[in-house]
């Protein structure tokens, strides 16, 4: 079983949709959740960053945390043609060595106007 | 505040042959990252170096090497190329210190192996 999994899409909405965008994970020892875009033939940007159970909200975009069930989400609202690219969502164990963020695979999201 | 550059943007280079990329964090961030997103695989880790050392190391071959610099900047070396090589080499810094802190990505290197 991967660490992290990623329904990679495609996923096809129209302009003002709500977009919602999943990932599970086996380690219970991660704490840590990142959501990033990433526009084609760009670096990951981020987007969102929380490391507690609940939701944050930022403009259009939520995230949101369930420690319990080990599972993450993205949603995005009112969703414009300048948001389609690949989500990422990544996460991180915490301090000492373990760094390194482990990433889901992507979807491809395509807002269509 | 200037994000993490990444040198050159386009590499191409035949089997066998090494590749050197480079990257240079944002101002004040000590620790970098490197990762290669190849198609169909997703972003894997390759190595994290904060404050000159290799702190972790992913599951590549240790013809993946690389070092930082005292300035923190980093650059990744890549010998005896195989046409698998080929991907999108990915830096990213951060705050090394803080669990609260994430990581910010540059733009990538795309690695061409022929």
């Amino acid at each position: 079983q991967k660490e992290v999994e990623q329904d990679p899409g495609p996923l096809s909405v129209p302009e003002g949709a709500i977009v919602s965008l999943n990932c599970t994970y086996s380690n219970s020892a991660f704490q840590y959740f990142m959501w990033y875009r990433q526009y084609s033939r760009k670096g990951p940007e981020l987007l969102m960053y929380t490391y507690s159970s609940g939701n944050k909200e930022d403009g259009r975009f939520t995230a949101q945390v369930d420690k319990s069930s080990k599972y993450i989400s993205l949603f995005i609202r009112d969703s414009q043609p300048s948001d389609s690219a690949t989500y990422l969502c990544a996460m991180k164990r915490g301090g000492g060595s373990n760094y390194k963020l482990t990433f889901g695979k992507g979807t491809l999201l395509t807002v269509n106007p | 505040e200037a994000g993490v550059t990444q040198s050159p943007t386009h590499l191409i280079k035949t089997r066998g042959q090494q590749a050197t990329l480079r990257c240079s964090p944002i101002s004040g961030h000590t620790s970098v990252y490197w990762y290669q997103q190849a198609l169909g695989l997703g972003l894997q880790f390759l190595l994290w170096y904060d404050e000159g050392e290799e702190r972790n190391r992913g599951n590549f071959p240790p013809r993946f090497s690389g070092r930082q610099f005292p300035n923190y900047s980093s650059e990744l070396n890549v010998n005896a190329l195989e046409l698998e090589d080929s991907a999108l080499y990915l830096c990213a810094s951060s705050l090394a210190d803080s669990n609260q802190e994430t990581q910010y990505f540059g733009p990538g290197t795309r690695l061409l192996v022929l």
